[in-house]
This record gives C-alpha cells, sequence and structure tokens, in this order.
C-alpha cells in the first residue's frame, strides 16, 4: 500500500509566477486535502475535495484553486504568487469526506517564491 | 483567530522522562481531537486520537488526557526516548466541517540521551 505522494518536493518560484503542485492519494482513499504550513507554524487548511467535488475551503483567496482527478490525484494551483506564499504546502488523503477517519499526510512541496 | 492553543513552544526533557504537551480550544462542536508528530522533511503522521466522550486514551507511550469541561486537553509522551524528538501538533475538527482539521501551532521536543 503506497502512501501519500507529493511532487515536486521543492520549487523556487518568481513572485507573480504560476504554480501547480500535485499529489496522488493513498490507495483507497476519495478524499484529498490541502494545507499550507508557514515555517514554525502549524498546517492550515486551504481546501478539500471529496470525490471530485470541494466540499470545505479555508480562508484562501481565490488565486488558491485545485482540482481532483477521477483516480483521486489532486493538484493545488497557486496564481500570482506573492512572497507570503512561500511554505510547505501538505497533501493529505483519508477514505472518507470526514477529518475523523484521520488523514494520511505526504511530505509536501516546499515552495519559496522570491 | 486561533481555535486551538497549544504550549509549550518548545520542550527539552532527558530520556526516560515525561513530555508533556497541553492544548485549550474554545469551540464546542469539536468532536475530535487528534495529535499528530513531524519530524524535520516529512509530514505530520497521526500519533493518537481521541473524541470527548472518552477522558483518557492510551497507546503505548503516548497517553491523551482530556477534560470537556476545562476545553483542554493534553498528551502524555511517557519514557521519552531520543526518538521522539520531533515536533507535536494538536488538532480539532467538528462534523460540520468536513476534512478541516484546526491545528495548533507546535510544540517542538528534544529529548537528550
Amino acid at each position: 500500500e503506497t502512501g501519500v505522494t507529493q511532487s515536486p518536493t521543492h520549487l523556487i518560484k518568481t513572485r507573480g509566477q504560476q504554480v501547480t503542485l500535485r499529489c496522488s492519494s493513498q490507495s483507497g482513499h476519495n478524499t484529498v486535502s490541502w494545507y499550507q504550513q508557514a515555517l514554525g507554524q502549524g498546517p492550515q487548511f486551504i481546501f478539500q475535495y471529496y470525490r471530485e467535488e470541494k466540499n470545505g475551503r479555508g480562508n484562501f483567496p481565490p488565486r488558491f484553486s485545485g482540482l481532483q482527478f477521477p483516480n483521486y490525484s489532486s493538484e493545488l494551483n497557486v496564481n500570482a504568487l506573492e512572497l507570503d506564499d512561500s511554505a510547505l504546502y501538505l497533501c493529505a488523503s483519508s477514505r472518507s469526506g470526514s477529518a475523523n477517519y484521520g488523514y494520511t499526510f505526504g511530505s509536501g512541496t516546499r515552495l519559496t517564491v522570491v | 483567530q486561533q481555535q486551538v492553543k497549544q504550549s509549550p513552544q518548545s520542550l527539552i526533557v532527558q530520556k526516560g522522562g515525561i513530555s508533556i504537551i497541553n492544548c485549550a480550544y474554545e469551540n464546542t462542536a469539536f468532536d475530535y481531537f487528534p495529535w499528530y508528530q513531524q519530524f524535520p522533511g516529512k509530514g505530520p503522521a497521526l500519533l493518537i486520537a481521541i473524541r470527548p466522550d472518552v477522558s483518557e486514551k492510551k497507546e503505548g507511550r503516548f497517553t491523551i488526557s482530556f477534560n470537556k469541561s476545562a476545553k483542554q486537553f493534553s498528551l502524555h509522551i511517557m519514557d521519552s526516548q531520543p526518538g521522539d524528538s520531533a515536533t507535536y501538533f494538536c488538532a480539532a475538527s467538528n462534523p460540520d466541517s468536513w476534512g478541516k482539521l484546526q491545528f495548533g501551532a507546535g510544540t517542538q521536543v528534544v529529548v537528550t540521551p
């Protein structure tokens, strides 16, 4: 059983650019959530996809968008990058739309905006 | 605003000692309280979780104590080992929020040999 895999592991972008981060969910999981973790902070919820539908969103601007594919993998897109977007972006998958079943997190994508 | 407040920010404990991390919350709708462990360069990993109908849950050397009236919960790491050195996060969710976990700010635990 493979875990959650994220790509790329590290990324450097220039302010104003756009970025796409990818996540493959754990086998048997139909839900993917994205979190942003700033240095020295706890993860902050961006949004969640359950069976290809978005069913929850945190306090992030519309330039943060995403989608989920039929195989339950997911993408996070961030447009018009700002310096404050520099963070570790975590993808987590679970067996249902609820956090109560326990998330499996990937190792994250470290995004640096310069 | 931070819905889950975690303390201390950092903790140094000797091998064999007890590490205690505390969290407090305000939202009484929260019904699931997990603890995650994160090593440098890795994502958080679920350590142990509790629901508010239980006052204590133990798994190996890790114990969660839950005080519903005080809206507080804590993680106790017994017989701390150098391999336990990591950052620990408490979190909470409610049934109306689907997958949204509210995380605390984290506690960096260092276990000295």
